[in-house]
């Protein structure tokens, strides 16, 4: 099983700041078969990225993702209010598919 | 628009079967996604539970798989979980959705239900 551990764990930003998550995996992901999803409290979790840069349907461009191999990383470019929440990587490159612990973005 | 919705009892009493329905609108389940269940403990992480397809085809969790089964019904559109035995362990949101992209059955979501608590008390 591919363990992905996310850092940190807790990001205090500003709205209007930069952030930057990590998503490292224990074993190579396959073909980048990397995704992001955004969970608000009470709330499903949302597809932000998949194939480890490509943004889904409708997510503005200011989320961006990259990385290969075992190193990953989500930026937003500029925090808007709703971007406040916790954040998953997920690999689907191998069975069982896993989930990070979770990255929460909150507000300094 | 696809849409999904969880539904089943929200309390289930130590070693008993919990069983979940998750009812697809806006797309037949008889199409070429598969469908899958996950997880969420109260205040913890994500956790996939198990996919499948309108064959009736089937992948799971190792950590669950000897207590769950999944099973679907193309005439109401419809799939269904079953996890047997459970524990407070067990305890946890459990949210279906749509399994999109990587080499099937494994994939990500694009679209999610809205989640169910399913207390085991």
């Amino acid at each position: 099983e591919i363990v992905l551990t996310q850092s940190p764990g807790t990001l205090s930003l500003a709205p209007g700041e930069r952030a930057t998550l990590s998503c490292r995996a224990s074993q190579s992901v396959r073909s980048s078969y990397l995704a992001w999803y955004q969970q608000k409290p009470g709330q499903a979790p949302r597809l932000l990225i998949f194939g480890a840069s490509t943004r889904a349907t409708g997510i503005p461009d200011r989320f961006s993702g990259s990385g290969s191999g075992t190193d990953f990383t989500l930026t937003i470019s500029r925090l808007e209010p709703e971007d406040f929440a916790v954040f998953y990587c997920q690999q689907y490159g191998s069975s069982p598919e896993t989930f990070g612990q979770g990255t929460k973005v909150e507000i300094k | 628009q696809v849409q999904l919705q969880e539904s089943g009892p929200g309390l289930v009493k130590p070693s008993e079967t919990l069983s979940l329905t998750c009812t697809v609108s806006g797309y037949s389940i008889s199409s070429t996604y598969y469908w899958g269940w996950i997880r969420q403990p109260p205040g913890k992480g994500l956790e996939w539970v198990g996919t499948i397809y309108h064959s009736g085809s089937t992948s799971y969790n190792p950590s669950l798989k000897s207590r769950v089964a999944m099973s679907v019904d193309t005439s109401k559109n419809q799939f269904s979980l079953k996890l047997t035995s459970v524990t407070a362990a067990d305890t946890a949101v459990y949210f279906c959705g749509r399994v999109s992209g990587g080499i099937p059955p494994l994939g990500r979501l694009d679209y999610w239900g809205q989640g169910i608590l399913v207390t085991v008390s």
